[in-house]
């Protein structure tokens, strides 16, 4: 069965810190890896999309990292905002660009200014 | 901007009765779109997936006949939750791929649908 896992579920942290969210997926064999952001009762907004061939994706103060060998990747968030504050959402994607998306737990970050 | 609109965002209705959620992909056609409910404080959980003229395609437990999926036009598709019961209370997310060039596809979420059975 193929599953996405996020670590940790909830993570508080001081403004300025540089955090790293985890996700792990028990099938390597994704077509990409996709990394979303929800606010509370929101929709999803797509932060960075990293293709099977790839090894990271960057914007602004995000870095995202694709380990397929180990199932993993990470987010990395440098110098961390209030603003920053939602939940964090890893979503894979398995056999071609248009097929479903498999989503993680998530991870609730509160940055505490 | 949005390019993917839902209507209602929030919707109150009693229980037995049924509610249709509308997903609209704005500019572009949209062949496929994706049908999500989200639990509170848990993740996305894929429902069906939407083909334009032609019957949706639903996951493994997911009850065909309550959840009916209309995707009539390449704009438009259409949830219908049928005999509504409170744990059918959700958020449901759409969402649809914006052809780009080539072969590149761009997946827009809806800004989702809060329902609440009551």
């Amino acid at each position: 069965k193929q599953e996405v896992t996020q670590i940790p579920a909830a993570l508080s942290v001081p403004e300025g810190e540089n955090l790293v969210l985890n996700c792990s997926f028990t099938d390597s064999a994704i077509y990409n890896l996709q990394w979303f952001r929800q606010d509370p009762g929101k929709g999803l907004t797509s932060l960075l999309l990293i293709q099977s061939s790839q090894r990271e994706q960057t914007s602004g103060r995000l870095n995202a990292s694709l380990d397929k060998s180990s199932g993993r990747s990470t987010l990395y968030i440098a110098a961390s905002q209030p603003g920053d504050s939602a939940t964090y959402l890893c979503a894979v994607r398995y056999g071609g660009a248009t097929n479903k998306l498999i989503f993680g737990t998530g991870t609730l970050l509160a940055v505490q200014p | 901007g949005a390019v993917v609109s839902q209507h209602p965002s929030r919707v109150i209705c009693k229980s037995g009765t049924s509610v249709k959620i509308e997903c609209r992909s704005l500019d572009f056609q949209a062949t496929t779109m994706f049908w999500y409910r989200q639990f509170p404080k848990q993740s996305l959980m894929l429902m069906a997936t939407s083909n334009e003229g032609s019957k949706a395609t639903y996951e493994q437990g997911v009850e065909k006949d309550k959840f009916l999926i209309n995707h009539a036009s390449l704009t438009l598709s259409t949830l219908t939750v049928t005999s509504a019961h409170p744990e059918d209370s959700s958020f449901y997310i759409c969402s649809a791929f914006r052809p780009t060039t080539g072969v590149k596809r761009e997946q827009y979420f809806g800004p989702g649908t809060r329902l609440t059975v009551t």
